[in-house]
């Protein structure tokens, strides 16, 4: 039972150009998302997060965009740079008794070619 | 303190061993978590500590598996007669809030 799904594995994007990276998710009961970056042999990273309350969150060249009704969000890189190449990975917070847990996707590998 | 810190980084053990690997929270971080990654699928949950209680533990943790956090500080995720499939990068996370993760760099276990 996938909660959260990342459908494309990987995603090739010429440096300077938009990367969208998108996500499902099936439980209506997640009430927060986040998104985190990882490198080969790192662990994940934070990158930007959003509530349920809100419909975009923006950090610098990183946006997130949730459609509550389609139970879909994405993420926008502009301008994607080299340096962005990684594997993204889509996770939903959800409260389970007295703690939160995040349920992940299986990450899109994205690379931004110079 | 620089973030979480994972020990050892790599581990390669024979199948039927037992392998301990230790995590380092931020210090005042109070929530531990710990996941599993697999090649080609994000982390899993496996368990998570507030303080030094263990407060949930995923159906993927058998019996095989132990964690413990006795101080409310460090914490040690073992495992026992260590099967093939229990080859997996193992994360550990901590928080201040219920909301915001960090995570460690990992081990990586390998059984043979």
């Amino acid at each position: 039972d996938q909660q959260v799904k990342q459908n494309s594995p990987s995603l090739s994007v010429q440096e300077g150009r938009i990367s969208i990276l998108n996500c499902d998710y099936t439980n209506s009961m997640f009430d927060y998302f986040l998104w985190y970056k990882k490198y080969p042999a790192e662990g994940p990273t934070f990158l930007i997060s959003i509530s349920s309350i809100k419909d975009k969150n923006e950090d610098g060249r990183f946006t997130v965009f949730l459609n509550k009704s389609a139970k879909h969000l994405s993420l926008h890189i502009v301008p994607s740079q080299p340096g962005d190449s990684a594997v993204y990975f889509c996770a939903a917070s959800v409260r389970v008794d007295s703690s939160y847990k995040l349920i992940f996707g299986s990450g899109t590998r994205l690379l931004v070619r110079p | 303190d620089t973030g979480v810190s994972q020990d050892p980084r790599h581990k390669i053990t024979k199948r039927g061993q037992n392998v301990t690997f230790r995590c380092d929270p931020i210090s005042e971080h109070n929530r531990l978590y710990w996941y599993r990654q697999t090649l080609g699928q994000g982390p899993e949950f496996l368990t998570y500590f507030q303080n030094e209680a263990q407060l949930e533990k995923s159906r993927l943790l058998s019996d095989r598996f132990s964690a413990e956090r006795p101080k409310g500080s460090f914490s040690t995720l073992e495992i026992q007669r260590t099967e093939q499939g229990d080859s997996a990068m193992y994360l550990c996370a901590s928080s201040l809030t219920e909301r915001g993760y960090t995570f460690g760099s990992g081990t990586r276990l390998t059984v043979v």
